[in-house]
């Protein structure tokens, strides 16, 4: 059972669109982050939130974590061709005692055509 | 400096050898993890070091054997691996497994088993 779905699976836009890319649980989180990763390469992160309702801006990017803290989204305004990789959202879950542990939503593909 | 350093970048073996994947951070973090991912899937948690102790294992085959000699160093011994054991093998660390959960990747070693 995958606890972070993640949709849509694969988004080819061309330059200049606008995106959306949800994350969807049922579970609640403490924290939930957003990476951006690149062929052969690891996730890079892209921001944290922490908060129920927090919204965060990063230049074009627009990241919200909802109310309950089970969901988050990723909005991109006017997409360049740099934005193309694979999006992951990751949530924070507690594994027992004081140890958590990140599990990874199901990535998001997006190709963004020059 | 928040490198998270990964030796070697491709690795391809046989399923009789015995290799080790290396992974080195001078953040001061005290939590680190190995991951594996395959193509165009999200990363799967293996195991976390807390404190140089491992924390969790997520019923990794013993083929596949973690060590923490000292809190910068991360390594996967691997031994009689099968094919479907190729993937991205990728290396994390944050502060500590308390927090929000970021976590800064390296940037993966390439594993091909023949």
């Amino acid at each position: 059972t995958q606890l972070l779905e993640q949709s849509p699976q694969f988004l080819s836009i061309q330059e200049g669109e606008n995106l959306t890319v949800y994350c969807n649980s049922s579970s609640v989180f403490s924290s939930l982050q957003w990476y951006r990763q690149e062929p052969g390469e690891g996730p890079v992160l892209l921001v944290t939130v922490v908060t129920g309702g927090e919204v965060k801006k990063l230049k074009r990017l627009t990241f919200q974590f909802g109310d309950a803290r089970k969901d988050s989204s990723l909005h991109i305004t006017a997409a360049q061709h740099g934005d193309t990789g694979l999006y992951l959202c990751a949530g924070l879950m507690n594994y027992g005692g004081a140890t958590n542990k990140l599990i990874f939503g199901t990535g998001t593909l997006l190709a963004v055509q020059p | 400096d928040t490198e998270v350093t990964q030796t070697p970048k491709h690795l391809v073996m046989g399923m009789t050898n015995k290799k080790s994947l290396k992974c080195e951070q001078h953040m001061g973090h005290r939590a680190m993890y190995w991951y594996k991912q395959k193509a165009k899937k999200p990363p799967e948690l293996m195991f976390v070091y807390s404190y140089e102790k491992l924390s969790i294992n997520e019923s990794v085959p013993s083929r596949f054997s973690p060590e923490c000699p000292n809190s910068s160093l991360l390594n996967l011994h691997l031994h009689a691996l099968q094919p479907e054991d190729s993937a991205l093998y990728l290396c994390a660390s944050s502060q500590g497994t308390y927090g929000f959960g970021e976590a800064f990747f390296g940037q993966g070693t390439r594993l091909t088993v023949v």
